[in-house]
């Protein structure tokens, strides 16, 4: 497709359970970026991938949390053993195709309830 | 570490009024700026941004950001706001002048707008 691609758009799970959220970037965008948005938190960053350089995990909350990026396109977010406050929207980002500096391009986003 | 701050965190204008979010980053080198809008059940899109050149920028429904590099500022505006400006607002800064360097977001600013 056109845009970044998100799913599940809502994802209900129970606390304990692992869940797993898909992002597919924009064909031939080389960065792909995480984030997680809280009522009142704005957009908290998670992880960074660039190309085939190692992703920087700098705002991974917990070890938790991982992130896979497989081929330079797809990526997953995993969340092992969720807790209520991991409930929240996941947003997937990508950008990058050409040269300089171009902006991110962002999914609709996961909607993850932890009940 | 890198931070950005949005001073306003709710801001509540009737139709026509002046608006300006402020908007302050904690980094000394180059860095590309970026306002991003978020309307009512929307995914998040830019709105302007800044890379080098002109430090006023225009971007799409009116809005205009100022770059002044000695205030470490890049504050939103628009003359005349309507109903439907009605939306959350993000400021977002990147280091360096590639497209390398993760994004980092402020808190957001929620805009509700009278009619």
């Amino acid at each position: 497709g056109a845009g970044v691609s998100q799913s599940p758009s809502n994802k209900v799970t129970e606390k304990g359970k692992d869940v797993e959220l898909r992002c597919d970037p924009i064909s031939g965008h080389t960065a792909l970026y995480w984030y997680r948005q809280s009522l009142g938190q704005g957009l908290e960053f998670l992880i960074y991938f660039q190309g085939n350089s190692a992703p920087d995990k700098s705002g991974l909350p917990s070890d938790r949390f991982s992130a896979e990026r497989t081929g330079g396109s797809v990526s997953t977010l995993t969340i092992q053993r969720t807790q209520q406050e991991d409930s929240a929207v996941y947003l997937c980002a990508s950008s990058g195709k050409g040269q300089g500096v171009t902006e991110a391009f962002f999914g609709q986003g996961t909607r993850l309830t932890v009940v | 570490a890198q931070s950005v701050s949005q001073h306003n965190h709710h801001v509540i204008l009737s139709e026509a009024a002046s608006l300006e979010l402020g908007c302050n980053y904690s980094y000394g080198g180059t860095v590309n700026l970026f306002w991003y809008v978020q309307y009512p059940g929307q995914h998040l899109q830019l709105l302007l941004k800044y890379f080098s050149g002109d430090p006023l920028v225009k971007g799409i429904k009116g809005f205009e950001a100022e770059f002044i590099k000695s205030k470490f500022s890049f504050n939103l505006r628009k003359p005349s706001v309507q109903w439907s400006d009605t939306a959350e607002y993000f400021c977002a800064v990147k280091h360096g002048s590639s497209n390398t360097g993760k994004l980092i977001f402020g808190q957001g600013t929620t805009l509700q707008v009278k009619p």
